[in-house]
């Protein structure tokens, strides 16, 4: 596609809920990203893929969280047992292989957990 | 890990005035440093970066400056718009391991 494509746009679920936020990234693009962004705060970091390396889960606030990326395309981040902090925007963002190469994010979907 | 620290969070000047917003890191691995800007409801643009073999960057009102040795670089806008109000994020990355961290933000709020 032309740019990083996110969905659902929007996401209500009910405290305790499963949910799963989908990310397609800009073709051919190996690096993937998922950011969390609550109301007026900034992007913190949650998960970083690089092709067929290991992901780097170091910003996964906790257990509940989890992200795959099939193919080194599509990524989907799952949140498990969703509680009421979870509410914020959830961005993805993609680039190419060079790490010193712009980033570009998608649209966000929006999380709120009621 | 790598720390990302920008300041300031919110930033208020008349049309016309600069805006200067800095930010600081701790790995010194990093060598890859853009500057993105957000409107509201819209997702985070790049509006310009600057690589670790150059000390200062320029496009058209906005420049980069970067100090590998103290670790910071800086965002100046001159001759401020109120289209240039929006909140602007500054982040770093190293070729070691791609990981982009983005620091906490700035609020910038141009008065017309």
């Amino acid at each position: 596609g032309a740019g990083v494509s996110q969905s659902p746009s929007n996401k209500v679920t009910e405290k305790g809920k499963d949910v799963e936020l989908r990310c397609d990234p800009i073709s051919g693009h190996t690096a993937l990203y998922w950011y969390r962004q609550s109301l007026g705060q900034g992007l913190e970091f949650l998960i970083y893929f690089q092709g067929n390396s290991a992901p780097d889960k170091s910003g996964l606030p906790s257990d509940r969280f989890s992200a795959e990326r099939t193919g080194g395309s599509v990524s989907t981040l799952t949140i498990q047992r969703t509680q009421q902090e979870d509410s914020a925007v959830y961005l993805c963002a993609s680039r190419g292989s060079a790490a010193n190469t712009e980033a570009f994010f998608g649209q966000g979907t929006r999380l709120t957990v009621v | 890990g790598e720390n990302v620290e920008q300041h300031p969070s919110t930033l208020s000047v008349q049309e016309g005035d600069s805006a200067v917003i800095k930010c600081t890191y701790s790995d010194s691995a990093s060598n890859y440093f853009p500057w993105y800007k957000q409107e509201l409801g819209k997702r985070p643009q790049l509006i310009i970066d600057i690589r670790s073999n150059v000390g200062e960057k320029k496009d058209q009102r906005i420049a980069v400056t970067l100090n590998k040795t103290a670790k910071h670089f800086s965002l100046h806008i001159t001759e401020t718009q109120p289209e240039d109000s929006a909140v602007y994020f500054c982040a770093v990355s190293s070729s070691n391991t791609g990981k982009l961290i983005f620091g906490q933000g700035t609020t910038l709020q141009v008065k017309p």
